[in-house]
């Protein structure tokens, strides 16, 4: 799997729109972005995935530049509870059971108030 | 959608004794779980990949001996900590690979996790 690059934290204000990067210049065509979060002392947290084409969900969304070599997860309106460690993982998409997530060092993200 | 249970939440144990912690898939089947491990102001790192009705696969560096995981059904993987030492202590996480049609994708869920503290 490609090799992603994270800020090691960013700070965001309660109510604003959290904008985190990730760069993964050596990502293959038929690699997927993938977003995670981790609040402290839990399990990580589904967020969004895509392989080109921008997406969106009740969450948040994911924009992928056009040459697929960095993404941005958005958070449209932060909130204290987005305080989390926020990763971004690529991998290939097979579809089978077997294949494992490689986490990086993610990007801690804090909303402040 | 997907739900993983992963029991206990934490556990403190005496050094020398072994450690059992569960991790169910409640409302799907999963032929493979993953184990990771967690520590302080680290990220996670995957310990072994656990496949039902065969033996697991286990990272370079991790000690199958000592760290024990059964896969015996489609919706239960145990990892068993045995002669846990205080260098044990650590966060640790189940993943079930989720098909499609849930998460909208090839998503993995994440089980809440187990505090092991060995003292």
């Amino acid at each position: 799997d490609a090799k992603t690059t994270q800020p090691t934290s960013m700070d965001c204000a309660e109510g604003r729109a959290a904008n985190l990067p990730c760069n993964h210049s050596t990502i293959s065509g038929n690699e997927y972005v993938y977003w995670y979060r981790q609040i402290h002392s839990q399990g990580p947290q589904y967020i969004i995935h895509g392989l080109k084409n921008n997406e969106t969900n009740e969450m948040a969304s994911l924009i992928i530049t056009e040459d697929r070599k960095s993404s941005t997860l958005i958070l449209p309106h932060a909130t204290l509870r987005d305080t989390a460690v926020y990763y971004c993982i690529v991998r290939y998409n097979s579809g089978g059971s077997n294949y494992k997530l490689t986490f990086g060092k993610g990007t801690l993200l804090t909303v402040n108030p | 959608g997907a739900v993983v249970s992963q029991h206990p939440s934490w556990v403190i144990c005496k050094s020398g004794t072994s450690v059992k912690i569960e991790c169910r898939s409640l409302d799907f089947q999963a032929t493979t779980m993953f184990w990771y491990r967690q520590f302080p102001k680290q990220s996670l790192m995957l310990m072994a990949t656990s496949n039902e009705g065969s033996k697991a696969t286990y990272e370079q560096g991790v000690e199958k001996d000592k760290f024990l995981i059964n896969h015996a059904s489609l919706t239960l993987s145990t990892l068993t900590v045995t002669s846990a030492h205080p260098e044990d202590s650590s966060f640790y996480i189940c993943s079930v690979h989720v098909s499609k049609g849930r998460d909208g994708g090839y998503g993995y869920t994440f089980g809440s996790g187990t505090r092991l503290t060995v003292v």
